[in-house]
Order: C-alpha cells, then structure tokens, then sequence
C-alpha cells in the first residue's frame, strides 16, 4: 500500500545546532503536510505544501516540497528547546476514488540546553 | 490554544461500561474527524463526516460508534471496549466543499481525550 516514509525517527541535538527531518513516498502527492505534536499535546498544522518545488520558510523553519512531489524536508536552524516535540509529515494521496492523508511515523525531536 | 474542544480529558472506564467522548467546533468547518493515536505513533484515522453525514468509515470495530449530531458536534460513543483500545482521541475538524475535496486541508486538532480501558 501507499506509504509516507519518514527519517530519522529519533534526533537528539544541541541547542543552536541545525536539525532536518525528511519525508519520502512511494506515490506523487496532491500536498504535503506537516505537524507539530509536543509531548502530552496534540498535532498542530504547521504549513502545506502544493507545487512541486515549493519552498517555503517560517522563521527558523524551511521546509520542501520535491520536484517529483515525492519528497519533502522539514529544515530548523538553530534548534531552541521550544524545538522540542515530534514532526509529522502528511501526504494528501488523491487518485480516482483512492483520497487519503498518508501520515509519516514522525521525528521526535530532543533539544539538550 | 485550540479551537477545537474536546471532553472530557481523561477517561477511564472498564469492559462493560458505555461512555462518550464529545467534540465541539466553531469554526464553520463541515468536516470532522475522529483519529486515534497510540504513544509514538502517527494519528490513525477512523472516522470522517462530510456535511453531517458520515463519509469514511476506516474500518472501524462496531463497539466505537460515532454521531454527528450538528455542524459543530461530534461524538464518539464507547461500549464493550478492549485494554488494547486505549489511546489518545483526537478530534480534528477541517474546511471541505460539497463535492467532499477535505482531505487535503490542514486538520485542526482538539487537545484529545486520554482513554483507559481496564
């Protein structure tokens, strides 16, 4: 079946170092979303993307979105412990009658002071 | 804070009991959704109302059953649950058009309800 592969599923890193989770899949998506789970809390929206090369940044965050809108990155530079939690990407898959959000397995995200 | 409001926040409830879990947006979205999320893992979609009418039922077990009574409310009503049923429910709700083109919009999750079935 249709498959959102995501990696790494773990990153621990030092506060100010750069972080980047990336999103692979074995179908072309309609979009790709991406979310933002801190532990004890719930998925947030973070952006969307539609065209193929897209980028687009939120302050520290820059994420992509592959020519073949097959793949997508998530970047953070300079990671805060505000960075803590798990990412999830989110690939809309919209073939014929087969319409369906495709979720990663998530990069859990550890930020040490 | 979230727009999407969900009650109650924990639940803890044995085999034979019947509870609900409840689900209020207003934020004029027509689609709503129920996922369940287990510890490191994805949400996983169960089910999906388009206009009040339930339009994806992901193979769902018959001891959760929900209803969408208005635009803005959904239930998820709970009998002869199973310990391996506990998780996190989450509510999301969604823009959709009638022609049922939601899916690709963002989700707007509530803060979920932690379920324990002992």
């Amino acid at each position: 079946g249709q498959q959102v592969m995501q990696i790494p599923q773990y990153q621990h890193v030092q506060e100010g170092e750069d972080f980047t989770t990336y999103c692979n899949s074995s179908t072309t998506l309609s979009n790709i979303q991406w979310y933002k789970q801190r532990p004890g809390g719930h998925p947030v929206f973070l952006i969307q993307l539609v065209k193929s090369g897209e980028v687009k940044k939120q302050k520290r965050l820059t994420f992509q979105f592959g020519e073949a809108k097959k793949n997508s990155s998530l970047h953070i530079t300079a990671t805060q412990t505000t960075d803590v939690g798990t990412y999830f990407c989110a690939g809309f898959l919209n073939a014929g009658n087969n319409r369906k959000l495709i979720w990663g397995l998530g990069t859990s995200l550890a930020v040490n002071p | 804070d979230t727009e999407v409001t969900q009650t109650p926040k924990h639940l803890v409830m044995g085999m034979t009991n019947k509870k609900s879990l409840k689900c209020e947006q207003h934020m004029g979205h027509r689609a709503m959704y129920w996922y369940k999320q287990k510890a490191k893992k994805p949400p996983e979609l169960m089910f999906v109302y388009s206009y009040e009418k339930l339009s994806i039922n992901e193979s769902v077990p018959s001891r959760f059953s929900p209803e969408c009574p208005n635009s803005s409310l959904l239930n998820l009503h709970l009998h002869a649950l199973q310990p391996e049923d506990s998780a996190l429910y989450l509510c999301a709700s969604s823009f959709t058009d009638r022609g049922g083109s939601s899916y690709n919009s963002p989700l707007h999750f509530g803060n979920g309800t932690r379920l324990t079935v002992t």
